[in-house]
């Protein structure tokens, strides 16, 4: 059973550009999450997406948008691109009904380098 | 409104003797605390998690925490540490107002002296 998976690994991109970043679900999960984890930080929650509509954010600018299949796979979008940008992106997927206890299972990330 | 305070944030101690690595959490309801472990270049990997059961939380690689509603406080313990140990370890809350909104702490870095 594959876990979490993200693609790409890496990704280098210069100021102002957009970039996507895919994301793909544990199998039997239905809700991913995403999160940005600059150097020497704790991960911090953008979205979170259920049923392919976004059901919470955190403190994120507008550039910063997502989407999820009908497969419940998602991708994670940023336009205009900043210097500040440049982080771990994590997603992490997990059960809808098991809305408090259930664990959320993390992918290995992909590194985003903006130059 | 949530929030944890992971108190250290590097942590050193020598291989064979016990680990704590501190956690303080605030939050409006009856959270679920998490703690996981990032090694470098790695993804995250959940330790343990506690959720309204028993107080003493038993995870993977011989650790354990205890929550204590009194104290607001979820402290990771393991009794001998091995070189494998040696990460950066996250204490993470989850209440129920925030639909599996979850909040990390800053961490903590783990050193193990050989």
């Amino acid at each position: 059973d594959a876990g979490v998976t993200q693609s790409p690994t890496h990704l280098i991109k210069t100021r102002g550009q957009q970039v996507t970043l895919r994301c793909s679900p544990k199998s039997g999960h239905d809700t991913v999450s995403w999160y940005q984890q600059a150097l020497g930080q704790g991960p911090q929650f953008i979205f979170q997406y259920y049923e392919e509509e976004e059901r919470q954010r955190g403190n994120f600018p507008d550039r910063f948008s997502g989407h999820q299949f009908p497969n419940y796979s998602s991708e994670l979008n940023v336009n205009a691109l900043l210097l500040g940008d440049s982080a771990l992106y994590l997603c992490a997927s997990s059960v809808a009904d098991r809305v408090l206890t259930d664990t959320q299972y993390f992918g290995p990330g992909t590194r985003l380098t903006v130059l | 409104a949530q929030s944890v305070t992971q108190l250290d944030s590097h942590v050193s101690v020598s291989e064979g003797t016990p680990v704590l690595l501190r956690c303080n959490y605030s939050s409006s309801y009856s959270p679920s605390l998490f703690w996981y472990v990032q090694h470098p270049n790695k993804g995250l990997q959940l330790l343990l998690k506690y959720t309204s059961a028993a107080t003493l939380v038993k995870g993977i690689n011989g650790f354990e925490a205890e929550f204590k509603k009194s104290e607001t406080s979820f402290h990771l313990t393991k009794p001998s540490a091995h070189m494998s140990d040696a990460a950066e370890y996250f204490c993470v809350v989850s209440d129920l107002g925030g639909y599996q909104k979850v909040t990390f702490g800053t961490g903590t870095k783990l050193q193990v002296i050989p």
